[in-house]
């Protein structure tokens, strides 16, 4: 299996802040990484697919970078509404493997 | 607008069988490029992905647990069925059915909400 490492695991960030979530992957991928945000007894959301491209209706403050085994997703200018856990996904290889998570809270 | 649904029981007992059924709207499973997956969520814990199947029948499974999952689906009802065997109070956790399409580069895009399912005697 394909591991997925996220960092850091949780973060205090004011409104306004810009945010960077990492993730690595223990193989290369390629560009195949999606990026979810899950708030408290929600379903996750897809946020960002192919490292790259926002899925539609996101906000364009949500941005990933990123190939091989390293990936980002920056949150240019934090809302309250962006309080929550992110969680990045390889859909390389099965099993597609999500990482840990990454909780933003508020600072 | 696609929509899906995970139903199936609230409670079962160690070694039970669970079956889960992802009832679905918005798109058909016999449409070339459709998926349909599982991921469960323990409380408090990460996300795992447990099993897909696509349109064409081809089925993926987490190694981890492929011998005790069966993935399958009924067209002409829009769903898609998911059985664990031999269950265990670690199996206890949400799970959900969510939509993707096939090739490397999509995730899954629309999520049922989850149905929780607690293992215990």
């Amino acid at each position: 299996d394909i591991q997925m490492t996220q960092s850091p695991s949780s973060l205090s960030a004011s409104v306004g802040d810009r945010v960077t979530i990492t993730c690595r992957a223990s193989q290369t991928i390629g560009s195949y990484l999606n990026w979810y945000q899950q708030k408290p007894e929600n379903a996750p959301k897809l946020l960002i697919y192919a490292a790259s491209s926002l899925q539609t209706g996101v906000p364009s403050r949500f941005s990933g970078s990123g190939s091989g085994t390293d990936f980002t997703l920056t949150i240019s200018s934090l809302q309250p509404e962006d309080f929550a856990t992110y969680y990045c996904q390889q859909s390389y290889s099965t099993p597609r493997t999500f990482g840990q998570g990454t909780k933003v809270e508020i600072k | 607008q696609i929509t899906l649904k995970e139903s199936g029981p609230t409670l079962v007992k160690p070694t039970q069988t669970l079956t889960l059924t992802c009832t679905f709207s918005g798109f058909s499973l016999s449409t070339s490029g459709v998926g349909v997956g599982w991921i469960r969520q323990p409380p408090g814990k990460a996300l795992e992905w447990l099993a897909l199947i696509y349109w064409d029948d081809d089925k993926r499974y987490s190694p981890s647990l492929k011998s005790r999952l069966t993935i399958s689906k009924d067209t002409s009802k829009n769903q898609v069925v998911l059985i664990m065997t031999n269950m265990d109070p670690v199996d206890t956790a949400t799970y959900y059915c969510a939509h993707t399409k096939a090739g490397l580069m999509y995730g899954f895009d629309i999520w049922g909400q989850g149905t929780v399912v607690t293992v215990s005697s």
